[in-house]
């Protein structure tokens, strides 16, 4: 089973709309992080947020994090078509990362 | 330019072939990553190097072998391809261990 799993696997959602994605993980950690993929291309750093915060904003992205629950959530806010990609949560497990499956975003015009 | 490049960017080749896949970066980061994605996996770790003598394996590593040939270099090959190796390969780069992870472009390799 995998460290980070993000939930849920696809989202299609209209332009304007806000979209929320979830990922859960199993082990403690020192931080947490987001990344986007666009079709077929390489993985783009979005946000890292600490084991000692609690939320993070950078733009339309808005990271929660709760260590009690040993789960994050990523929301954009309001959506443009140039947000569909896929978003995958790593967390740190020994000395490296270990990312989800991912969750597709399919934003719609 | 870009901070992390690879070659090739696609490559098909047949099964028992002897492949490599090049990864450079300018970053000047010491820890450098190979990583295979697979549809609905998400990445695997194959590699992994935190300097030029420090080579260690990672998740999947069995099939792969690398080198680093400078801070700059991390080549990743594949001794003798099979089918099962089709995937995208993606090079990245970082500073310190838990920090922001640099990808390069991918290479989209098919094994015959």
């Amino acid at each position: 089973s995998q460290q980070g799993e993000e939930d849920p696997q696809a989202l299609s959602i209209q332009e304007g709309e806000n979209a929320t994605m979830n990922c859960s993980y199993k082990t403690s950690i020192n931080n947490l992080q987001w990344y986007r993929q666009n079709s077929g291309r390489g993985l783009v750093h979005l946000i890292l947020i600490r084991s000692n915060e609690r939320e993070k904003h950078s733009g339309r992205l808005r990271v929660t994090l709760d260590t009690s629950k040993k789960s994050s959530s990523l929301l954009i806010t309001a959506s443009r078509a140039a947000d569909t990609a896929s978003y995958f949560c790593a967390t740190a497990l020994g000395q490296n990362f270990v990312f989800g499956p991912g969750t597709r975003l399919s934003v719609l015009p | 330019d870009a901070d992390v490049t690879q070659t090739p960017r696609n490559r098909i080749t047949k099964t028992g072939k002897r492949i490599m896949l090049e990864c450079s970066q300018t970053k000047g980061h010491d820890r450098m990553y190979w990583y295979r994605q697979d549809p609905g996996l998400g990445l695997r770790l194959i590699y992994y190097s935190f300097d030029v003598k420090d080579i260690n394996k990672g998740e999947i590593s069995d099939g792969y072998s690398v080198s680093r040939q400078a801070q700059a270099k991390f080549s990743l090959s594949l001794e003798s391809a099979i089918p099962n190796q089709t995937a995208l390969y993606f090079c990245a780069t970082s500073d310190f261990i838990g920090n922001e992870q640099f990808f390069g472009p991918g290479t989209r390799l098919t094994v015959l």
